[in-house]
């Protein structure tokens, strides 16, 4: 079974610059996650995608960042402008999707973020 | 609100020694409770969840609510273990996760 892919791996811009990272999640998974992990911290839930439609996005920083998920498969997340503290790995996990509970979560390899 | 604390950044052990990674929860609904691990190199991945019940490659985790803690325990540490692992907290009918900070586990010959 093909695991979450995601690119690119690495990604080093200067401050204001725009980023946008992709996720393939694992096929027939409905619900799609974003997280940034800070290093040293554990992963926070940016945005939470059920299918096509936004379940969760109270901790994205909607003034930079923006997500889509065209067609309930792929997904991109966009950071514009970027500003030093977004520095982080940005993690894509993809979940079955069941009602009423939490799932087990698969996570892709990341992409880590450096702002200069 | 939901909240995880892991207490300790760091944890060192000696191969063959006992090994308990703490974990405690805030939380007011019923929770559910993860350990993720990720291994040098390796993806996050999920090491065990508290509905199993079950033991993953000779670790377990306890829920006790009354305590809100949910502790990772493994009776003689591998080498193999040394990771870093994440506790993870779900809400009642969400699968939203919040994470703790983690703990890295270092097993010594």
């Amino acid at each position: 079974e093909a695991g979450v892919a995601q690119s690119p791996r690495y990604k080093i811009i200067e401050k204001r610059q725009s980023v946008a990272f992709w996720c393939n999640p694992i096929s027939g998974h409905a619900t799609l996650y974003w997280y940034q992990q800070i290093l040293g911290q554990g992963p926070k839930l940016l945005i939470q995608f059920q299918n096509n439609g936004v379940v969760d996005d109270s901790q994205l920083p909607k003034d930079r960042f923006s997500a889509e998920r065209l067609k309930g498969v792929d997904s991109t997340l966009k950071i514009q402008p970027a500003k030093l503290e977004d520095s982080a790995v940005y993690l894509c996990a993809s979940s079955l999707g069941a009602q009423g509970k939490a799932d087990t979560q698969y996570f892709g390899p990341g992409t880590r973020l450096t702002v200069l | 609100a939901q909240r995880v604390t892991q207490p300790e950044k760091l944890l060192s052990v000696f191969k063959g020694a006992p090994v308990e990674l703490k974990c405690n929860y805030s939380y007011s609904g019923s929770p559910e409770l993860f350990w993720y691990v990720q291994y040098s190199r390796q993806r996050l991945q999920l090491l065990l969840r508290h509905i199993s019940r079950e033991s993953i490659k000779g670790f377990t985790a306890d829920l006790n609510k009354g305590e809100t803690s949910f502790h990772l325990k493994k009776p003689f540490a591998q080498e193999e273990d040394s990771a870093m692992y994440y506790c993870a907290l779900g809400g009642q009918g969400a699968q939203k996760l919040v994470f703790g900070q983690g703990t890295r586990l270092t097993i010594n010959p």
